[in-house]
């Protein structure tokens, strides 16, 4: 079974620094570009990041692009997002993803949901 | 950049038909991918592609697309139906990713 599992959420005050993890298990890690998606309270589904399978080519969104980093550890079946300068607006459900398919340029089907890890930005 | 435009809300009778649509301009090139979401739950695959449904997803899901327009079907909606709609597709620039508003579906 493919299975993904966020961890490392929690109450950060703004500015500060964050990171998260999601362990992957059940695939072939290292053959899918990966994805972070978060959804604020009440709000719909924001993708954040991608990185491809090789970890060479990273995407952001314009809202994270400058203060997030996203990396993989393919020995390790694990994906990782580095959030700094956090802010009240990036408060939110943070999900990784893994595509129905390999091939890169399909990586927004994303298949694979872990149950997501909370991030709340507040003093 | 580029946008995804959802209905906010749709209803549908049980049992009968009812079609979500996402429109955008990058729809004419790109396939849209359907996720069904229920509160307090992670999103679900439900379409994506040309038409092609994960397993475990009902046939009941369908989906087609014509011009900027891409359009989830449900053919006999369920009271277990009843949930969020996202669409997402790539954006213009071809990197980056984007996510309709959501269409909250609500099955009477």
């Amino acid at each position: 079974e493919e299975l993904l599992l966020e961890s490392g959420g929690g109450l950060i005050q703004p500015g500060k620094s964050l990171r998260l993890s999601c362990a992957a298990s059940g695939f072939t890690f290292s053959a899918y570009t990966m994805s972070w998606v978060r959804q604020a309270p009440g709000k719909g589904l924001e993708w954040v990041s991608a990185i491809s399978g090789s970890g060479y080519n990273t995407y952001y969104a314009d809202s994270v692009k400058g203060r997030f980093t996203v990396s993989r550890d393919n020995s390790k079946n694990t994906l990782s997002l580095h959030m700094t300068s956090l802010r009240a607006d990036d408060s939110a459900i943070y999900y990784c993803a893994k595509p129905a398919e390999a091939f890169y340029y399909y990586y927004y089907y994303m298949h694979v949901w872990g149950k997501g890890a909370t991030v709340t930005v507040s003093s | 950049s580029s946008e995804l435009t959802q209905d906010p809300t749709v209803s549908v009778a049980l049992g009968q038909t009812v079609k979500i649509t996402c429109q955008g301009d990058n729809l004419r090139s790109n396939y849209a991918s359907w996720y069904q979401q229920k509160p307090g739950q992670a999103p679900i695959l439900v379409v994506y592609g040309k038409n092609n449904r994960p397993s475990g997803i009902p046939d009941r899901f369908s989906v087609s697309s014509s011009g900027n327009t891409a359009s989830l079907t449900i053919t006999g909606a369920q009271a277990e139906d009843e949930a969020d709609y996202y669409c997402n597709s790539r954006d213009t620039s071809g990197d980056h990713v984007i996510f309709g508003g959501g269409t909250k579906l609500t099955v009477l």
